[in-house]
């Protein structure tokens, strides 16, 4: 699976827009791109994923580059409680389905 | 459950002592992940089952380390003759089958296990 590169820190005002950018330059065809979260003392959060088109949910929008090289997470409106470690992961379809987490960008949401 | 069960929530034990560390997936999961995290460290992969067999055990760090999993449901960590780096929170996830794009994973809350 193809390595990602994240900012290791970001801070973002609360109720604004938080962007957090992930570098894949290495990814592959078939592969997807995958954000998780992690809240202080708690297991990781599914929060979107996509291949090749923009994906929203009611948690996030994900915008992928049209070489697929970069993505970017957004939190349209953040708040306190999305402080967290953001991963941003990419993985084969069809594959064990395992996920390898690297260090993620940890978000701090400030008042 | 509606999510993964994880138990203990905590373990103390001593070095030397064997534990044992369990996952409930969710119901109807087929395919089930356990990891560790150091304190402060990002997710380090340990084993992957589909259904109760388990093609990826790559992330194993040592023999003392063993999981199975039954029925096709809960699985067992076991780590035999703790030492003090095993100390860390150890998290189980599970997703359907793997295979198509959208098989997101759900975790559990973990067990943190602390070897004096």
């Amino acid at each position: 699976d193809a390595k990602t590169t994240q900012p290791p820190s970001m801070d973002c005002a609360e109720g604004r827009a938080a962007n957090l950018p992930c570098n894949h330059s290495t990814i592959s065809g078939n592969e997807y791109v995958y954000w998780y979260r992690q809240i202080h003392s708690q297991g990781p959060q599914y929060i979107i994923h996509g291949l090749k088109n923009n994906e929203t949910n009611e948690m996030a929008s994900l915008i992928i580059t049209e070489d697929r090289k970069s993505s970017t997470l957004i939190l349209p409106h953040a708040t306190l409680r999305d402080t967290a470690v953001y991963y941003c992961i990419v993985r084969v379809a069809g594959n064990t389905g395992k996920l390898i987490f690297g260090q993620g960008t940890t978000l701090q949401v400030k008042p | 459950g509606a999510g993964v069960s994880q138990s203990p929530s905590n373990k103390v034990t001593e070095k030397g002592k064997d534990v044992e560390l369990r996952c409930d997936p969710i119901s109807g999961h087929t395919a089930l992940y356990w990891y560790r995290q150091r304190l402060g460290q990002g997710l380090e992969f340990l084993i992957y089952f589909q259904g109760n067999s388990a093609p990826d055990k790559s992330g194993l760090p040592s023999d003392r380390f063993s999981a199975e999993r039954t029925g096709e449901s809960v699985s067992t960590l076991t780590i035999q003759r703790t030492q003090q780096e095993d100390s860390a929170v150890y998290l189980c996830a599970s997703s359907l089958s793997p295979g198509t794009s959208g098989r997101e994973l759900f975790f559990g809350e973990g067990s943190r296990l602390t070897v004096l």
